[in-house]
């Protein structure tokens, strides 16, 4: 089954502690995305990736490292965690091959900050 | 870089009355437009999409959206709704390789 998949999908840490969040995508997509989704914001890209180390800033990238090892996986790191981060975190993935494809999104990590 | 905008976040109507929803974008090149729904706890899900071609666009669960070049403009339409439809909607514009969302509407039908 094509899918988008993320690891944890909850996730409650404190302040300061570096933590990972895993997303893997298993139909050999090309461009990969983070988004941080928030009442009243909507979705806000955090960093995006054309391929295997090509990566680049969104909207609102402070705070975050991504890296592109592998084409299926694109993890999102917190080097330092803060209060202002507590979000609901989205994956997504879509071909490069066809500008009008649209982004397959995974389950969603919800992460809480103290 | 490119910005959505969506009116109106927040809508509450009767089962089988119409719906539309707003949204306005700005971006000066080529761009692709969609429209996601999220329901209650669960991911995004497109609904439609419109790249070239026919401005007026069908999607799934009787949505359809319009393109409008000239107002910039990709409103949503379901022309009576159903409990089910209770979800969030967002539309996004897609230019020079970002894909860029609306603050979404959330939309909440009576039965």
């Amino acid at each position: 089954e094509a899918q988008v998949t993320q690891n944890p999908r909850y996730l409650i840490t404190v302040t300061g502690k570096k933590l990972t969040v895993t997303c893997s995508q298993n139909m050999n997509h090309e461009y990969m995305s983070w988004y941080r989704q928030d009442p009243g914001l909507g979705l806000r890209q955090i960093y995006y990736s054309m391929n295997v180390e090509v990566t680049d800033k969104g909207d609102v990238p402070e705070g975050y490292k991504v890296s592109r090892k592998e084409k299926r996986n694109f993890p999102l790191i917190l080097e330092s965690p803060s209060p202002n981060q507590t979000s609901l975190y989205f994956c997504a993935s879509s071909s490069s091959r066809e500008r009008h494809n649209e982004q397959f999104f995974g389950p969603g990590t919800r992460l809480t900050v103290l | 870089a490119q910005s959505v905008s969506q009116h109106n976040h927040h809508v509450i109507l009767s089962e089988a009355a119409s719906l539309e929803l707003g949204c306005n974008y700005s971006y000066g090149g080529t761009v692709n437009l969609f429209w996601y729904v999220q329901y209650p706890g669960q991911h995004l899900q497109l609904l439609l999409k419109y790249f070239s071609g026919d401005p007026l666009v069908k999607g799934i669960k009787g949505f359809e959206a319009e393109f409008i070049k000239s107002k910039f403009s990709f409103n949503l339409r379901k022309p009576s709704v159903q409990w089910s439809d209770t979800a969030e909607y967002f539309c996004a514009v897609r230019g020079n390789n970002r894909l860029a969302f609306g603050k979404g509407n959330q939309v909440v039908v009576i039965p």
